[in-house]
């Protein structure tokens, strides 16, 4: 089973700011990578897939790269509304496996 | 739009059995695949299992199998997750979501569905 790494536990940035959130794999995972966004209270919500691809109605705000065994997701200009946690998870060997997540704080 | 619509809350004793459900609306509810993940209390996500709705298969996750049961009422356009005999540790929220065709991954989830286990 392919275990995912996420770093920081948590991340403290001001608003308008950038946030880059890390994410590892045990085995390279190709481009097999999907980031995941779940506010306080709600279910989780697909940002991006194929390590890099925004789903619909994500904003352009959030980037994601890496290939291999490491990923990031970036998200720019910061705004309150992106207070959550973040996980990744790798589909390219079964089982799917998620990372532990990062807490993303907005000061 | 897509939308799947799972059951309320739960609390129920150690021992008892639980069926909750997860409804699908805005697609071909027969052509993707069901997952049920669960969170437990300040924990991150675990996949437990599929089900696919077309023929009720199933998959499960190495820590599920044999611990709860997946299934399907097509007429319903509903995905069920069961237990038979519930313990404290299963005290989690439980969420469904649909795979994507040809991938491992959630496009949609359900609100989740809060199951407390006490006595």
């Amino acid at each position: 089973e392919i275990v995912m790494t996420q770093s920081p536990a948590t991340l403290s940035v001001s608003p308008g700011d950038r946030a880059t959130l890390s994410c590892r794999a045990s085995q390279s995972v190709g481009t097999a990578v999907v980031w995941y966004q779940q506010r306080p209270g709600q279910a989780p919500r697909l940002l991006i897939s194929a390590a890099s691809t925004r789903a619909t109605g994500i904003s352009v705000r959030f980037i994601g790269s890496g290939s291999g065994t490491e990923f990031t997701l970036s998200i720019n200009n910061l705004q309150s509304e992106d207070s959550a946690i973040y996980y990744c998870q790798q589909y390219n060997h079964a089982p799917q496996t998620f990372g532990q997540g990062t807490k993303l704080e907005i000061k | 739009d897509v939308q799947l619509e799972q059951s309320g809350a739960e609390v129920k004793k150690p021992g008892e059995s639980l069926k909750i459900s997860c409804r699908g609306s805005g697609y071909n509810f027969g052509d993707y695949w069901i997952a049920w993940v669960r969170q437990m209390p300040g924990k991150g996500l675990e996949w437990m299992g599929f089900v696919y709705p077309d023929d009720s298969d199933t998959r499960f996750g190495p820590s599920f199998e044999g611990q709860v049961s997946m299934s399907v009422d097509r007429s319903l356009n509903k995905a069920f997750l069961q237990w038979s005999s519930l313990k404290a540790s299963d005290t989690a929220m439980y969420f469904c979501a649909r795979r994507v065709i040809g991938s491992n991954y959630f496009d949609y989830w359900g609100q989740g569905t809060l199951v407390i286990v006490s006595s």
